[in-house]
């Protein structure tokens, strides 16, 4: 099946900073590239996706880019507050979906 | 308002007991997952399933079964309870489509003694 590795799996910014986070994957038949939030006690939300026939995708101040040759994609947040501190999740999707192993943003005031 | 609904948010068994965790979706989704999360591990993928009937195993299956009798219902048995099953399991569902949002469950947090 599908493996999915996430770095860094902490990551401590200043508040306005940009905060980065990667991962790769290793099936070339994945074609969708989900990213969740789970903030404290709460559930896994989408908050952008991106699909195997686009290199780039933003949306206000996140976005996510694709490099399918190099078979990794990463998250970016511009311009971090405090309500962005909460653990993300990267995915690859075929038919299943697996997901990295998280990492845990905290924005600091 | 989509909604995926685990039975228990919080369930505390003894070891070697039999232990159901539901999932219930109100969306009509061929595709239904279960996860366990741990710190440090993220959420690996026990099983999940395209439709009635139907299952596949995922990365850590051992242990573990599950049922699909309805569309609408997933649920997880843990056969005999083991204290290293204590963690949060977290249910998921979408439709068939591939390029689409999966929807979480609440999570159950599950504590064996």
């Amino acid at each position: 099946g599908e493996n999915v590795e996430q770095h860094p799996s902490t990551l401590s910014v200043q508040e306005g900073d940009s905060a980065v986070i990667k991962c790769t994957y290793s099936d070339s038949a994945s074609n969708y590239f989900p990213w969740y939030k789970q903030e404290l006690g709460k559930r896994p939300q989408l908050i952008i996706d991106i699909r195997s026939n686009v290199g780039e995708k933003k949306d206000q101040r996140i976005a996510v880019t694709l490099n399918k040759t190099a078979k990794h994609f990463s998250l970016h947040i511009t311009e971090t507050q405090p309500e962005d501190s909460a653990v993300y999740f990267c995915a690859a999707r075929f038919n299943d979906m697996r997901f990295g192993a998280g990492t845990r943003l905290t924005v600091k005031p | 308002d989509v909604k995926v609904t685990q039975s228990s948010r919080y369930l505390v068994k003894r070891t070697g007991e039999k232990v159901f965790l539901e999932c219930v979706q109100d969306m009509d989704h061929e595709n239904m997952f279960w996860y366990r999360q741990d710190p440090g591990l993220g959420l690996r993928l026990i099983y999940f399933s395209y439709d009635v009937k139907m299952k596949e195993k995922g990365d850590i299956p051992e242990g573990y079964s599950v049922s699909r009798e309805k569309k609408e219902r997933f649920s997880l048995i843990l056969e005999s309870a083991s204290t290293n099953q204590t963690s949060m399991y977290l249910c998921a569902s979408k439709d068939s489509v591939s390029n689409t949002e999966a929807f979480f469950g609440q999570g159950t947090r599950l504590t064996v003694v």
